[in-house]
């Protein structure tokens, strides 16, 4: 029972373009979203993150958006670049027993085409 | 500041032996995290460490599965006798304190192909 969903496998984008990345969740219990990044070969890095008071954070070229009503998160990537491909996992915090623990999607892989 | 390392990179073993993972956190991470991603499929929470202790570990399959971390450094993660499902990436994860505040730092993971 999946509780964090990317529904897009694979998304390509041009350079130069805007590439989003969307995100659902089920539990109206989470209360901090986090977007990973992974290049081939490495770990999940931390990108961008948001708290559910907010409905937008913004990093340089990165904005996460927040629609709780909806269940449903964004990342914005403007302007995208070839460096930008990667797989990203949306993810939430969930809360249990102490440990705050993340709970991903299965990952979108964007593919920035020079 | 060296960051999450996991060792070995890649082990392929047969159905019915043992492997034993191994993970070294960011120096002074009280915070240890083990997932593991099947392939195409989401990364998965396995368990949590504060120190030496198991702070949640309700991610873990079943018992064939064993997590340690004596004296509160690095983490080992043996399974035994793996089966064919156990296949995936195993991610070891670490951060300062356990919230909100505090990123997880993940290492580049132990891919294991069980055969």
């Amino acid at each position: 029972d999946q509780q964090v969903k990317q529904n897009s496998p694979s998304l390509s984008v041009q350079e130069g373009r805007i590439s989003i990345l969307n995100c659902d969740y089920t539990n109206s219990m989470f209360d901090y979203f986090l977007w990973y990044k992974k290049y081939p070969a490495e770990g999940p890095t931390f990108l961008i993150s948001i708290s559910s008071i907010k409905d937008k954070n913004e990093d340089g070229r990165f904005t996460v958006f927040l629609n709780k009503s909806a269940k449903h998160l964004s990342l914005h990537i403007v302007p995208s670049q070839p460096g930008d491909s990667a797989v990203y996992f949306c993810a939430a915090i969930g809360t249990t027993s102490g440990t705050y623990k993340y709970i991903f999607g299965t990952g979108t892989r964007l593919k920035v085409l020079a | 500041e060296a960051g999450v390392t996991q060792f070995p990179s890649h082990s392929v073993i047969e159905k019915g032996q043992t492997v034993t993972l191994r993970c070294d956190p960011i120096s002074g991470h009280d915070n240890l995290y083990w997932y593991r991603r099947v392939m195409g499929k989401e990364i998965k929470f396995l368990l949590h460490f504060v120190k030496e202790s198991k702070q949640d570990e309700s991610g873990m399959p079943n018992n064939r599965f064993l997590a340690e971390r004596t004296g509160g450094t690095y983490s080992t993660l043996k399974v035994q006798p793996a089966e064919l499902e156990d296949s995936g990436v195993y991610f070891c994860a670490s951060s300062q304190g356990s919230g909100f505040r505090y990123e997880q730092y993940f290492g580049p993971g132990t891919r294991l192909t069980v055969t």
